[in-house]
């Protein structure tokens, strides 16, 4: 099954509304990192995380590697926001870093 | 300051063709990785880089795809001989070496 599992695949917002994205993994993640890829392609980092939480403007993100999940909000969704957001966690016994499969976000006027 | 630069940013090649994908990392960053990004199998890794070193060379891709570090500021990824299968967007991301990643822009790669 997937290593890293994101939720929901699609949603679509309104301007101006909140949204919650999560990251499920059945790893041993020791740290994650939420990208947003633009329609250019490129995949920006949003936030790199340890356990706990941080904050960038209407940005939120939290990761619980207890209870083996992170979670990113966003607050008064914008236009710019639409994209593809994606988590990878850092596998604690490989090493590696897993991908998501992503969460498409759609914001409507 | 510069971010990671990939060339080109897009690529036809016929079946059989070579292709060479160009990236430049963010300056003094120290871990190079290549990605392939398909949209049904997502992000794969294809190779590692620490300090020039191949240090992850990518299993499944090892055949037909070679990565290189000419020096600290600039990598391959050579193709030989391509296929259709390997459509895709090609991804170069860098490190200062704590995990977190900076992505270039991607190169879109079709084979006819």
């Amino acid at each position: 099954g997937d290593k890293v599992k994101q939720s929901p695949s699609a949603l679509s917002l309104q301007e101006g509304t909140n949204s919650a994205l999560r990251c499920n993994f059945s790893i041993a993640a020791t740290t994650v990192q939420w990208f947003l890829q633009n329609p250019r392609g490129s995949l920006i980092n949003l936030f790199y995380l340890v356990p706990g939480t941080k904050e960038n403007g209407r940005l939120k993100s939290a990761f619980d590697s207890k209870e083996s999940y992170s979670t990113l909000h966003i607050r008064d969704a914008q236009l710019e926001d639409s994209g593809t957001y994606f988590c990878a966690a850092e596998d604690y016994n490989q090493g590696k870093l897993i991908f998501g499969q992503g969460t498409k976000l759609s914001i409507k006027p | 300051d510069a971010g990671v630069t990939q060339t080109p940013r897009h690529e036809v090649a016929e079946k059989g063709q070579t292709i060479i994908l160009k990236c430049e990392p963010v300056s003094g960053h120290n871990d190079l990785f290549w990605y392939r990004q398909t949209k049904i199998q997502g992000l794969e890794l294809l190779s590692y880089f620490r300090s020039k070193s191949l240090m992850e060379d990518g299993g499944a891709f090892k055949d037909r795809f070679k990565a290189e570090m000419l020096n600290s500021s600039f990598s391959t990824l050579k193709i030989q001989p391509t296929e259709p299968k390997d459509s895709a967007v090609y991804l170069c991301a860098s490190s200062l070496g704590d995990g977190q990643l900076y992505f270039g822009e991607g190169s879109k790669l079709t084979v006819l």
